[in-house]
């Protein structure tokens, strides 16, 4: 079955320190992944999406991901980070076929930026 | 110019009432979705539409019922509200036709009930 794994629930690091949050997946095809935020009390917004093509993508933010199918992973990269960046971090991997395609999610993990 | 707007953003209600929740979206997609994120954060999707067709529907009570009036906006009517289904509550859009699963999201409705 289709799932998506964040190993990490909760990680805390300092300003400007630099941040990898990890993300699994298991999909039988070539996944369409995706990495959301969402700040608190706001909805999610897309940060970046892999479909194919060049494994590492850049986002907004100064956020960037790798696709390794050999690891069935999706890491979340930021070499600084900033206060602002502290929210809900989610992965997603893109399911299904024709009219039923919906997104499959990890469980988040929570950042918190230390000053 | 909001792409994907859901009113009201707080709705306060006590058990047993019926409420609605509205979404629309003005991105020309042809998929909307409505999600539950519960209090330790877990997006659990609930229902899919696309061109007003009912596509997906997990399980979930039939207290919740959706409508989609037209491919932009859908609509969550809950009966008999419970203490359980105080949450946030996400309408997103995709345009699944052209292959795409990439979702847009709503500000949320967070829903508490007494």
């Amino acid at each position: 079955a289709q799932s998506v794994t964040q190993p990490d629930i909760h990680i805390t690091v300092s300003e400007g320190a630099s941040l990898e949050l990890r993300c699994n997946y298991s999909y039988g095809a070539t996944p369409y992944l995706f990495w959301y935020v969402q700040s608190p009390g706001q909805g999610l917004q897309l940060l970046l999406k892999y479909f194919s093509g060049d494994t590492l993508v850049q986002g907004i933010k100064g956020f960037e991901a790798e696709f390794k199918r050999s690891q069935s992973s999706f890491n979340l990269r930021k070499p600084s980070v900033h206060w602002s960046d502290a929210a809900e971090y989610f992965c997603a991997v893109g399911a299904g076929a024709g009219n039923n395609r919906k997104l499959i999610w990890g469980l988040g993990t929570s950042l918190a930026v230390n000053p | 110019d909001t792409a994907v707007s859901q009113t009201p953003k707080y709705l306060v209600t006590q058990m047993g009432n019926d409420k609605s929740i509205k979404c629309e979206q003005n991105l020309g997609h042809d998929t909307m979705y409505w999600y539950k994120q519960d209090s330790k954060k877990f997006l659990k999707i609930m229902f899919s539409y696309n061109n007003k067709e009912l596509i997906i529907n997990e399980t979930v009570p039939n207290r919740f019922s959706p409508k989609s009036p037209d491919k932009a906006h859908l609509n969550l009517h809950i009966n008999s509200l419970e203490l359980g289904d105080s949450a946030v509550y996400f309408c997103a859009s995709s345009q699944v036709s052209a292959g795409n699963t990439e979702a847009f999201f709503g500000q949320g409705t967070r829903l508490t009930v007494v």
